[in-house]
């Protein structure tokens, strides 16, 4: 079975200052991607980065950065510099082969200025 | 260039009711995967339709059911709604083996 767990249902984080969300995966296949959504009041489902599990350097995206422990299978997501627009749900998801994401319950977090 | 569009954005049905939902894919995109997205919960994936056949589906009853036409566009048909079925519904569309998945903004299901 594919699962994927967010322990942080609700975070919070001053205007500037740095958060990390955290994730948490099970599965017995080899191959697969990781990636962080956000979801804001829009309901629309936003990319945030992606990580390919064979490669071993982790992904950034401007001030959004990951830690990939494979061998703990964890995924971690690191916002640097945070911005009142990254106020949001944020989804941790799993893709191995298939292309069908398996998603986690979701990190609320609130910029607060 | 156009992303995923879905309608309706919201829609009201009574139980025991039938349900039709509607996405467009984003341009370019042949595959188009739904997912139900209760309140709190993250998205569950319902299933995925490429060349108008359904090629993978999740673990849902077969109340639900899709369709594929020859333009790409999806629909999500829901038959003898129940409370349990109000929720988010999301369509993600993709290019075949790509790695661009593109979601729409949803719509929302409330069964009364």
């Amino acid at each position: 079975a594919q699962t994927v767990t967010q322990s942080q249902p609700e975070m919070s984080v001053q205007e500037a200052e740095t958060v990390t969300l955290s994730c948490t995966y099970d599965t017995s296949e080899s191959n697969y991607y990781l990636f962080w959504y956000k979801q804001p009041p829009s309901r629309q489902m936003i990319l945030v980065i992606r990580q390919e599990a064979y490669k071993q350097q982790n992904a950034t995206e401007n001030r959004f950065s990951v830690n990939f422990q494979k061998a703990a299978k964890s995924f971690s997501l690191k916002i640097s510099d945070s911005q009142l627009g990254d106020t949001a749900m944020y989804f941790c998801a799993f893709m191995p082969t298939g292309n069908q994401f398996y998603f986690g319950t979701g990190t609320s977090l609130t910029v607060i200025p | 260039d156009a992303g995923v569009t879905q309608s309706p954005t919201h829609l009201i049905k009574t139980r025991g009711q039938q349900v039709t939902l509607r996405c467009s894919p984003k341009s370019g995109h042949d595959t188009v995967s739904w997912y139900q997205q209760a309140l709190g919960q993250g998205p569950q994936f319902i299933f995925q339709y490429y060349e108008e056949e359904e090629r993978q589906r999740g673990n849902f009853p077969d109340r639900f059911s899709g369709h594929q036409f020859p333009n790409y566009s999806s629909e999500l048909n829901v038959n003898a709604l129940l409370l349990g079925d109000s929720a988010l519904y999301l369509c993600a569309s993709s290019l075949d083996q790509g790695e661009g998945y593109t979601f729409g903004s949803g719509t929302r299901l409330t069964v009364v």
